[in-house]
C-alpha cells in the first residue's frame, strides 16, 4: 500500500447504526486530518491530529468521534447520524514541521438513510 | 475572516483551447497557496504550492502563478484528460485558522475533444 488509504470506500447506514471509518497513511507523516466534502460546498475541516494529539476540533457534533492511536492510523467513529451527514469523508496527512502540503486519501462515500 | 473564492464555477473548453482559472483570497498572512486536482469520486491530488508573490510553478500543461491577492492556474492546450475539478486552498500564518487549509469551492473544468 502506498500513500493514504481509506476504508470502506462506500458506506450506507441507518440513523441508529454505529460504524467507523478507517484511514492509514504510509508516508511517514506526523499530522492527520478529517474533512467533510458536500456538494456545492468547500471542504470542511473536522479534526486535526499532530503526533497523535488532537489539535483542532472544528465545532463538529459529538455524533462524530475521532481516534488516533498512532501517527499512521486515524479513525472516525459514527453514531446516530442524520441524513444531512451524508457526504464524502476525506482523510489527509502532512509531514508537519515546515512542510504544509496535505495528501488525501480516496475518501469514504457515506449515505445516511 | 480568511476566505478563498474561485472563478469560474464551471468552465468548458475545446481541446487545445487555453484558458485560466482564478483563485482570489483574503488571509491573515499567507503561509502558502495550494492547488489540487480532484476527479469524480476521488480524493484531491496535490499539484502545486506557492509561497510568495511572483512565484510560478509548472507541471505539464499547467502553470500556477501568485500575486498578493490571487492565483491563476493557466492551462495550455488542454486535453480531455485534464477534465476535473481544480481546488485552491490557502494556509494562514496567524489567526484563528492558522496552519489549517482553507479551501475554495473549486472550478469544474470540462475539455471536449
Amino acid at each position: 500500500e502506498t500513500g493514504v488509504t481509506q476504508t470502506p470506500r462506500h458506506l450506507v447506514m441507518g440513523m441508529t447504526n454505529k460504524k467507523s471509518l478507517k484511514c492509514e497513511q504510509h508516508l511517514g507523516h506526523n499530522a492527520m486530518y478529517w474533512y467533510k466534502q458536500s456538494a456545492k460546498k468547500p471542504l470542511e475541516l473536522m479534526f486535526v491530529y499532530n503526533f497523535k494529539e488532537q489539535t483542532e476540533n472544528n465545532s463538529v457534533p459529538s455524533r462524530f468521534s475521532p481516534e488516533c492511536p498512532n501517527s499512521s492510523h486515524l479513525f472516525l467513529h459514527l453514531h446516530t447520524l442524520q441524513p444531512e451527514d451524508s457526504a464524502l469523508y476525506l482523510c489527509a496527512s502532512s509531514p508537519g514541521g515546515g512542510s504544509y502540503e496535505q495528501y488525501f486519501g480516496p475518501g469514504t462515500r457515506l449515505t445516511v438513510t | 475572516e480568511d476566505q478563498v473564492t474561485q472563478s469560474p464555477e464551471a468552465l468548458r473548453l475545446q481541446e487545445g483551447e487555453s484558458s485560466s482559472l482564478n483563485c482570489s483570497y483574503t488571509v491573515s498572512g499567507l503561509r502558502g497557496l495550494f492547488w489540487y486536482r480532484q476527479d469524480p469520486g476521488k480524493g484531491p491530488e496535490f499539484l502545486f504550492t506557492l509561497y510568495s508573490a511572483g512565484e510560478e510553478k509548472e507541471k505539464e500543461r499547467l502553470k500556477a502563478t501568485l500575486t498578493k491577492k490571487e492565483s491563476f492556474l493557466h492551462i495550455t492546450a488542454p486535453k480531455p484528460e485534464d477534465s476535473a475539478t481544480y481546488l485552491c486552498a490557502v494556509q494562514a500564518s496567524y489567526g484563528g485558522s492558522q496552519g489549517n487549509l482553507i479551501f475554495g469551492k473549486g472550478t469544474k473544468l470540462s475539455v471536449k475533444p
